[in-house]
């Protein structure tokens, strides 16, 4: 079984400040996906991620795919109120695999 | 609003009662999925049908099924409810077969056992 760890899994910062959440595995992935989940609401799909080493921006949101395609970060610039919530990385193995792999999330609070 | 969805929104029952939660996808989606959320144990996915068969299972208890119908909603029945199976249970839905393919998730339908 593949398995996807997040870090940190909970963090709270002040509105204004930049963070950087984690998430890895020592299985290698043909993508990877970032969702970000609300309170009573389902996840729903920030990005995906294909090429090793690939950097995609999502105007404050930052996400990269490591380059052996095991890991990925998410980087946010001048965190907002907004961007409070719980945010899952999910790996597609690939190879024909039906399912996702989510990781446990990290659960983020940005402070007014 | 991810054009999945789920009923119902909330669902309150006693140990050992049968429920069933129902799932519509998005229009043209063939790939149902059905996920548990549990505070200590995350996202977990149960099982996935594809135009009517089921095509992949995951942590399924042997007291849950599911089946997707000919005009692609989908059911999980729970049975023999236990307090553990407290959670989330989310529907998702995908264009095509396979699950690395994006993911549109419905509203969820929380689960209580008392």
């Amino acid at each position: 079984t593949q398995l996807l760890e997040q870090s940190p899994q909970f963090l709270s910062i002040q509105e204004g400040e930049n963070l950087t959440v984690y998430c890895n595995s020592s299985s290698v992935f043909s993508s990877l996906q970032w969702y970000r989940q609300e309170p009573g609401e389902g996840p729903v799909l920030l990005v995906t991620v294909v090429t090793g080493g690939e950097v995609k921006k999502l105007k404050r949101l930052t996400f990269q795919f490591g380059d052996a395609r095991k890991d990925s970060s998410l980087h946010i610039t001048a965190a907002q109120p907004g961007d409070t919530g719980l945010y899952l990385c999910a790996g597609d193995p690939g190879a024909g695999s039906y399912q996702l792999t989510f990781g446990k999330g990290t659960k983020l609070s940005v402070i007014p | 609003d991810s054009g999945v969805t789920q009923t119902p929104k909330h669902l309150i029952t006693a140990t050992g009662q049968r429920v069933t939660l129902r799932c519509s996808p998005r229009s043209g989606d063939l790939s149902v999925y059905w996920y548990q959320q549990s505070l200590d144990q995350g996202l977990q996915f149960l099982i996935q049908y594809y135009n009517g068969e089921e095509r992949a299972k995951g942590n399924i208890l042997e007291r849950f099924s599911a089946q997707q119908f000919p005009d692609l909603h989908s059911e999980l029945n729970l049975s023999s409810l236990e307090l553990g199976d407290s959670a989330l249970y989310f529907c998702a839905s995908s264009v095509g077969l396979a699950g690395g393919r994006e993911q549109f998730f419905g509203p969820g339908t929380r689960l209580t056992v008392l």
